[in-house]
């Protein structure tokens, strides 16, 4: 069966500081990716997509870039966050049967 | 540019009622819509998935309909729970582009009393 991993679940972060969150996936091959962002009261916003190891499309320009250096792996980061980067972060892929997410990354910058 | 929109934004309901979740979308070029259910702090739960050449899908209490024509899907969920209290989220996918991501709705937040 297919799953989703995601972590780490809570992050605090002071501002400045570097950021790395890790999705893989397992039990799929060449999975579409993706990760959104849901900050309170906007609803969940579309970051970046793959369809395939080093491909990513970014939907909206801000502070994160995501990268696939594996066919099931999928990593968002920042050199620098801001205090505008927190929200729930989300990971999800997709197939035929539709789209799978993860538990999501509470992230807070202080 | 596709815009998707859940009327209403919160609804409470005492235990036992039937009740609908609305769910519009202004460009009928879908590719699918799927209902995702969300608790507080956790991730999205999958509830059902319409391919664009389906009219409904059901699960359960659960029952989902999609009408292109008018841009409209509804969640129907039969003799409501307790547990069944979370935000429900409607989104679709684009036509012609399956495999690019899903467009959401901001959502309802359902709370069942007892």
């Amino acid at each position: 069966s297919q799953t989703i991993h995601q972590w780490p679940a809570t992050l605090v972060q002071p501002v400045g500081s570097p950021l790395s969150l890790e999705c893989t996936v397992e039990g799929t091959s060449n999975p579409n990716l993706y990760w959104y962002r849901q900050a309170a009261g906007r609803g969940l916003q579309l970051l970046f997509y793959s369809v395939g190891i080093g491909q990513i499309s970014s939907e909206v320009p801000q502070n994160l870039s995501a990268s696939r250096p594996q066919d099931r792996q999928f990593i968002l980061s920042s050199k620098k966050l801001l205090l505008s980067d927190s929200g729930f972060y989300l990971c999800a892929w997709s197939a035929s049967k539709g789209y799978t997410f993860g538990s999501g990354t509470r992230l807070t910058v202080v | 540019k596709q815009e998707v929109t859940q009327i209403p934004a919160a609804l409470s309901v005492p235990e036992g009622e039937n009740l609908v979740l609305n769910c519009s979308f202004t460009d009928s070029a879908i590719y699918n819509l799927q209902w995702f259910r969300q608790d507080p702090g956790k991730g999205l739960t999958s509830l059902l998935l319409i391919q664009s050449s389906q009219r409904e899908q059901t699960s359960g209490r659960l029952n989902a309909s999609l009408d292109k024509s008018s841009g409209r899907s509804t969640l129907y969920i039969a003799a409501s729970q307790p547990g069944d209290s979370a935000t429900y989220l409607c989104a679709v996918g684009p036509l012609n582009q399956a495999g690019t991501a899903l467009i959401f709705g901001k959502g309802t937040t359902l709370s069942v009393s007892s």
